[in-house]
């Protein structure tokens, strides 16, 4: 399945560094989510945008801003992070925001170093 | 706040046994309940979900059932194949205002040959 496509796949940088990570999907879908999946620990739902506009902010630092300029795209801008936000970043997105399976990219895998 | 416990976090059965992992929701507004499916490397997929008004569900080998009362919801697999090797996350979500889709900290099944 293709339908939500994330790049990189992989990001390795440094504390000071600003990157952004890209979320595509194809699925028409209304809803889009940022996670964060760190070992041993359970999926952490981040950011929710429903029809573009973001709707929850799950208490996440301001280090992490997500964009998201239209329906199909989400990004995650990444400014002077913290070893501890190295992770697996996921991002989903559902028909609409509500009790609906989620479709996940593959993700980026982000080192800090 | 709300949390979901998923237990066991291991387990491991001879191929054509069955496995069953079950979790545990704190927030009684909880409504939807889907099961995802990691492999190594790969991006979590829902296998399966169940909606508070039913109390089981079943799709070929996978079935789910749900305890409302005691807020219980388990994932049973039947004739276990080395393919359903993977971690597997539940999650409990509502959306009533807020909107919460809170995931359990994933069970790694290993089928042994």
């Amino acid at each position: 399945e293709t339908g939500v496509t994330q790049t990189p796949r992989h990001l390795v940088m440094g504390m000071t560094n600003k990157k952004s990570l890209k979320c595509e999907q194809h699925l028409g879908h209304n809803a889009m989510y940022w996670y964060k999946q760190s070992a041993k620990k359970p999926l952490e739902l981040m950011f929710v945008y429903s029809l573009e506009e973001r709707v929850e902010n799950n208490s996440v630092p301001s280090r992490f801003s997500p964009e998201c300029p239209n329906s199909s795209h989400l990004f995650l801008h990444l400014h002077t992070l913290q070893p501890e936000d190295s992770a697996l970043y996921l991002c989903a997105s559902s028909r609409d925001r509500g009790n609906q399976p989620q479709h996940f990219g593959d993700g980026t895998r982000l080192s800090i170093l | 706040g709300e949390n979901v416990e998923q237990h066991p976090s291991t387990l491991s059965v001879q191929e054509g046994d069955s496995a069953v992992i079950k979790c545990t929701y704190s927030d009684s507004a909880s409504n939807y309940f889907p099961w995802y499916k990691q492999e190594l490397g790969k991006r979590p997929q829902l296998i399966i979900d169940i909606r508070s008004n039913v109390g089981e569900k079943k799709d070929q080998r996978i079935a789910v059932t749900l305890n409302k009362t005691a807020k219980h919801f388990s994932l049973h697999i039947t004739e276990t194949q080395p393919e359903d090797s993977a971690v597997y996350f539940c999650a409990a979500s509502y959306l009533s205002g807020t909107y919460k889709y809170i995931f359990g900290t994933g069970t790694r099944l290993k089928v042994l040959a």
